[in-house]
């Protein structure tokens, strides 16, 4: 069975920085590209940033792009997301998430979410 | 980037009764790369629809998806008490990948 499971959130001041994990288990995780997908509160989805299985190709949403670090280690099935330079809009749930059947494919496996608040 | 518009915001239903919720494309999806999630409060999305018509394993069959292009559809054919909820499109085509705004299906 696919599971996701997210920790690292927490409160954070604005300008501050906090490392997301995503505990991968129940597939081969080098084989997938992995995503963070966040939802701020009351709001709809946001994609975040995506990595793929050999961390070849990495890609960032521009509202992120220099203050975030995707990441992965294949042989601890893990996954990560650096987030630096924090502001109050990065404040949601970020969940990780993997492709549903390998490249190509939407993301038919998420972990539950951790929430990230910035604020003073 | 390509946005995706979803209509109506809010739609208020009655179990039983049928649901169509649309999903409008600035620009053409590649390959059909769109697909639907359902979300409930609390909980992470889960997919429905991928390809733009194909179920996910395991999702009832009174949900489908249909359209190409520009404008797709979801419809829940008889909509069943757990299924009021948000459902979000998505386009997985091309970076950024970007998702509709949400429907929420509420009960009438």
């Amino acid at each position: 069975e696919v599971q996701l499971v997210e920790s690292g959130g927490g409160l954070v001041k604005p300008g501050g920085s906090l490392r997301l994990s995503c505990a991968a288990s129940g597939f081969t995780f080098s084989t997938y590209t992995m995503n963070w997908v966040r939802q701020a509160p009351g709001k709809g989805l946001e994609w975040v940033s995506s990595i793929s299985g050999s961390s070849t190709y990495i890609y960032y949403a521009d509202s992120v792009k220099g203050r975030f670090t995707i990441s992965r280690d294949n042989a601890n099935n893990s996954l990560y997301l650096q987030m630096n330079s924090l502001r109050a809009e990065d404040t949601a749930v970020y969940y990780c998430a993997r492709e549903y059947y390998g490249s190509g494919s939407p993301w038919g496996y998420w972990g539950q979410g951790t929430l990230v608040t910035v604020s003073s | 980037e390509i946005v995706l518009t979803q209509s109506p915001g809010t739609l208020s239903l009655s179990p039983g009764e049928r649901a169509t919720l649309s999903c409008r494309a600035s620009q053409s999806v590649s390959s059909s790369y769109l697909a639907w999630y359902q979300q409930k409060p609390g909980q992470a999305p889960r997919l429905l629809i991928y390809g733009a018509s194909s179920r996910a394993t395991g999702i009832p069959d009174r949900f489908s998806g249909s359209g190409s292009g520009t404008d797709f559809t979801l419809t829940i054919s008889r909509l069943e008490p757990e299924d009021f909820a948000v459902y979000y499109c998505q386009q997985y085509g091309s970076s950024p990948w970007t998702f509709g705004q949400g429907t929420k299906v509420e009960l009438k």
